[in-house]
């Protein structure tokens, strides 16, 4: 267990559909970052929070959002879903602003299916 | 930012030692180099991060050469439950941190 806690864990809706999802970082970390990854694919990048502000940005589409609360926990909006969204998307987390000396620990993701 | 080109797949067999080397020219004086295994369906898990020279933990070793622009995970003895992806992470600070994830090294552990 990783203590990183994504909600829901499996989610079905139709296109044009918007969804939110949810994580929860470990306690005590400051940093939350999103990834998708689509069926034999590998993990792109979408973005990063610490402690509630826009860290860096990766390939997010404009149809997707993010933040970090207060609390910490973060929420991914995908609105106007496509077929091409169905993907896992999973939240890491870590505790400074920058992973590259650190480790990030990753929930057991959301698995979205648009249809 | 450190782009890190890895063998797409590999074979091996139950209690050899596995060898995964990752290329990483444009590594920055401040960049980690972390590997992460993943297993279909589930989150990658860190393995191991160094920076240079030789880390050693419970589970692999990685080896990193002087110039840094490469490094090698290696997994003593593995078993069929290694069989999982592998991936090589080098961390960037340049303009905004982003962790980027190549395409990882799927490797496969036959009895």
């Amino acid at each position: 267990d990783s203590g990183v806690t994504q909600t829901p864990k499996h989610l079905i809706t139709a296109t044009g559909q918007r969804v939110t999802l949810r994580c929860s970082p470990r306690s005590g970390d400051l940093s939350v970052y999103w990834y998708q990854q689509s069926l034999d694919q590998g993990l792109q990048f979408l973005i990063q929070y610490y402690n509630g502000e826009e860290r860096a940005k990766g390939n997010i589409l404009e149809r997707f959002s993010a933040q970090q609360f207060p609390d910490l926990h973060s929420e991914l909006n995908l609105s106007s879903l496509e077929l091409g969204d169905s993907a896992l998307y999973f939240c890491a987390s870590s505790a400074g602003r920058i992973a590259n000396t650190g480790e990030l620990f990753f929930g057991e993701g959301s698995r979205l299916t648009v249809l | 930012l450190a782009k890190t080109t890895q063998p797409i797949s590999m074979d091996s067999y139950e209690g050899q030692e596995v060898n995964i080397t990752c290329s990483h020219n444009n590594i920055a004086t401040n960049d980690y180099i972390t590997w992460y295994q993943q297993f279909p369906s589930q989150g990658p898990r860190f393995i191991i991060q160094g920076y240079k020279t030789k880390v050693t933990n419970e589970v692999a070793s990685l080896f990193i050469p002087a110039d840094r622009k490469s490094s090698t995970l290696s997994l003593p003895r593995v078993s069929l439950s290694d069989t999982a992806v592998y991936y090589c992470l080098v961390g960037s600070n340049t303009g905004g941190f982003k962790t980027i994830f190549g395409a990882g090294t799927r490797l496969f552990v036959k009895a």
